[in-house]
């Protein structure tokens, strides 16, 4: 089975400033996806952002960036310049290219305040 | 695109009576959506996956006698929480798949639930 680790339960960054956010999986597929996904307090998931495993290319989206280790099955968000909006929890999750039902593995989740 | 409307958003109810939360997809058809479970400060927790048209999957530990699932059609699933009782107090989020392999899925607002 998958499992998605998250080692930062809270983070805080200044506004404008940059944080990088950790994830880390364990899988034994070779085909999968990668996202992070936002939930400000309301509760909605947000995606941010996705990422393709078989792409070696890093998945950037405006401010949201990642840095994909497939082979360390890393997985970390970059937010720059972060603005007050940006906190929320942030949950990393893994989900199989096998077929497209398949469901998320979610990760614990990191808090990210965002200080004025 | 890739709207997915959940209702009601809260809802209070008497222990021992049921509830039925709807999941629906307005502007693509699902065939499977998923429900999950967030219990406060922790991450989304997989209940079951429904699929459009046959009997849903529950994950271990979740009660299918408790937790009904109707998937009756391509735009709308629901789940009914029989008999309930202050335990089943939630957030209760259910998400779907406009179909396109690999993207990431829309999720619902959530429903929270309590029960007194």
């Amino acid at each position: 089975a998958q499992t998605v680790t998250q080692s930062q339960p809270e983070m805080s960054v200044q506004e404008a400033e940059t944080v990088t956010l950790s994830c880390t999986y364990d899988t034994s597929e070779s085909d999968y996806y990668l996202f992070w996904y936002k939930q400000p307090p309301s509760r909605q998931m947000i995606l941010v952002i996705r990422q393709e495993a078989y792409k070696q290319q890093n998945a950037t989206e405006n401010r949201f960036s990642v840095n994909f280790q497939k082979a360390a099955k890393s997985f970390s968000l970059k937010i720059s310049d972060s603005q007050l909006g940006d906190a929320a929890m942030y949950f990393c999750a893994y989900r199989s290219a096998d077929n497209y039902g398949q469901n998320f593995v979610f990760g614990p989740g990191t808090r990210l305040s965002v200080l004025p | 695109g890739a709207v997915v409307s959940q209702h009601p958003s809260w809802v209070i109810c008497k222990s021992g009576t049921s509830v039925k939360i709807e999941c629906r997809s307005l502007d693509f058809q699902a065939t499977t959506m998923f429900w999950y479970r967030q219990f406060p400060k922790q991450s989304l927790m997989l209940m079951a996956t429904s699929n459009e048209g046959s009997k849903a999957t529950y994950e271990q530990g979740v009660e299918k006698d408790k937790f009904l699932i109707n998937h009756a059609s391509l735009t709308l699933s629901t789940l009914t929480v029989t008999s309930a009782h202050p335990e089943d107090s939630s957030f209760y989020i259910c998400s779907a798949s406009p179909g396109r392999s690999g993207g990431g899925y829309t999720f619902g607002s959530g429903t929270r639930l309590t029960v007194v």
